[in-house]
């Protein structure tokens, strides 16, 4: 099965600590995307990658990084840098907008993160 | 800057009426705009893209409208039912090449 998926699914970090959100897609999908949500809020773009070897920030990246080595693959840190990090992470892929033949963007199931 | 707005947080309807959800936007002329379904804890699922050039699109019980001049997208779901109960979500281009920008949801709440 074609999908996006997102490990682990609960994570609590102590303060301090960086921690490293994983993401894998197999849909073949250039494009991919790392959102917040934040409860009563909309998803704000952290990261976002068109290709391989190259990403952009998004609207709240301060405090995060990111790589993106492989295709499959959109690793997502939360540094001690991230002042307030407890929030839900969702990952995205889609092909890659202004192409002409964008279509929908694919979630995740999301990882909630707690920092304790 | 850019701003996206859906109309009420919340939305309360009763099972077989049509619910209508509203997303406005300024400052902008997306290409296009979709809509999203996300359930409580979990990632949003697309449903629908419309694009600047077309008035309306349908699927099944679903249809959105895209009125460019009133930069506004309305989402109405014909015969509702308790199971359609979810957060609704608008999205649209800023600008080619970049992601896209969420409004903050709809949830809708349809009783039996």
């Amino acid at each position: 099965d074609g999908g996006i998926t997102q490990s682990p699914k609960y994570l609590f970090r102590k303060e301090g600590q960086n921690v490293t959100l994983s993401c894998e897609q197999n849909l073949n999908h250039d494009a991919m995307y790392w959102y917040r949500q934040d409860p009563g809020q909309g998803l704000r773009l952290i990261y976002y990658s068109q290709i391989v070897n190259d990403f952009q920030k998004g609207d709240i990246a301060e405090g995060y990084s990111v790589s993106r080595e492989k295709k499959e693959s959109f690793p997502l840190t939360v540094t001690s840098a991230q002042k307030n990090p407890t929030a839900f992470y969702l990952c995205a892929s889609s092909t890659p907008p202004g192409t002409g033949i964008f279509n929908e963007q694919f979630f995740g199931p999301g990882t909630r993160l707690t920092v304790l | 800057s850019q701003k996206i707005e859906q109309n009420s947080e919340a939305l309360n309807i009763q099972e077989g009426k049509t619910a209508t959800l509203t997303c406005n936007y300024t400052n902008y002329s997306p290409a296009y705009l979709q809509w999203y379904r996300q359930d409580p804890g979990r990632g949003p699922v697309f449903l629908l893209l419309i694009r600047e050039n077309e008035k309306e699109k349908r699927k099944e019980r679903l249809k959105v409208t895209f009125d460019t001049t009133l930069k506004q997208s309305l989402f109405h779901i014909t015969a509702s039912q308790p199971a359609d109960s979810a957060t609704y979500l608008c999205a649209l281009d800023i600008q080619a090449g970049t992601a896209l920008i969420f409004g903050k949801g709809t949830t809708l709440s349809v009783s039996s």
